[in-house]
């Protein structure tokens, strides 16, 4: 199975910073990465396809990027609402593995 | 809407049986894989199991392989996951989601997972 692996675990940031979130998976998977962001008692729900297609109705401020084994999504500016935990998800072989999640919590 | 529900969880003893429904509704639910994930309390996002339209092919996680069986009836726009032989470390809210791709995303193989349920909680004690 291809093992994704995010950093940090888990971040304190406030509103209005510039947010970085790494992915690294443990074999090439080209561009086949999924960006979602899960909220307490919620649905993940996904952000960023192909690695760097932002999803309809997704704001701007969401960027996806990489290729190969290193990715990043990056919050330009963090909104109130964007504390949140974020995954990311390979889909170029099954299993379709999960990294463990990024926390970004409110300093 | 475009949703899935799911239910059946519960409390079930070690070595124990349950099984789980997900109901679809607003799309053509015979047109789609469907997939199985779960999350352990406070844990990360898990992949347990998929199926695809008719049934034919099903795939799943080393860790459920030989215990869990996904299965579907497209009449009734339900897919199922059926969990036998329970242990502490299944315990986890398992939720069923659509395995989607656009128009244009398609064409390339990239999909996701859209909608996602809410899920239903599975409690494994004994």
């Amino acid at each position: 199975d291809i093992q994704m692996t995010q950093s940090p675990s888990s971040l304190s940031t406030s509103v209005g910073d510039r947010v970085t979130i790494t992915c690294r998976a443990s074999q090439s998977i080209t561009n086949y990465l999924n960006w979602y962001q899960q909220k307490p008692g919620k649905a993940p729900n996904l952000l960023i396809y192909a690695a760097s297609s932002l999803q309809t109705g997704v704001p701007s401020r969401f960027r996806g990027s990489g290729s190969g084994t290193d990715f990043t999504l990056t919050i330009s500016s963090l909104q109130p609402e964007d504390f949140a935990t974020y995954y990311c998800q390979q889909t170029y072989t099954t299993p379709w593995t999960f990294g463990q999640g990024t926390k970004v919590e409110v300093k | 809407e475009v949703q899935v529900v799911e239910s059946g969880g519960g409390l079930v003893q070690r070595g124990g049986s349950l099984r789980l429904s997900c109901a679809a509704s607003g799309f053509t639910f015979s047109s789609y894989w469907m997939h199985w994930v779960r999350q352990a309390p406070g844990k990360g996002l898990v992949w347990v199991s998929r199926i695809n339209t008719d049934g034919s092919i099903t795939n799943y996680a080393d860790s459920v392989k030989g215990r869990f069986t996904v299965s579907r009836d497209n009449a009734k726009k339900t897919v199922y996951l059926q969990m036998n032989s329970l242990r502490d470390e299944d315990t986890a809210v398992y939720s069923c989601a659509r395995e989607y791709c656009s128009n244009t995303s398609c064409k390339l193989g990239y999909n996701w997972f859209d909608p996602w349920g809410q899920g239903t909680l599975v409690v494994v004690s004994s």
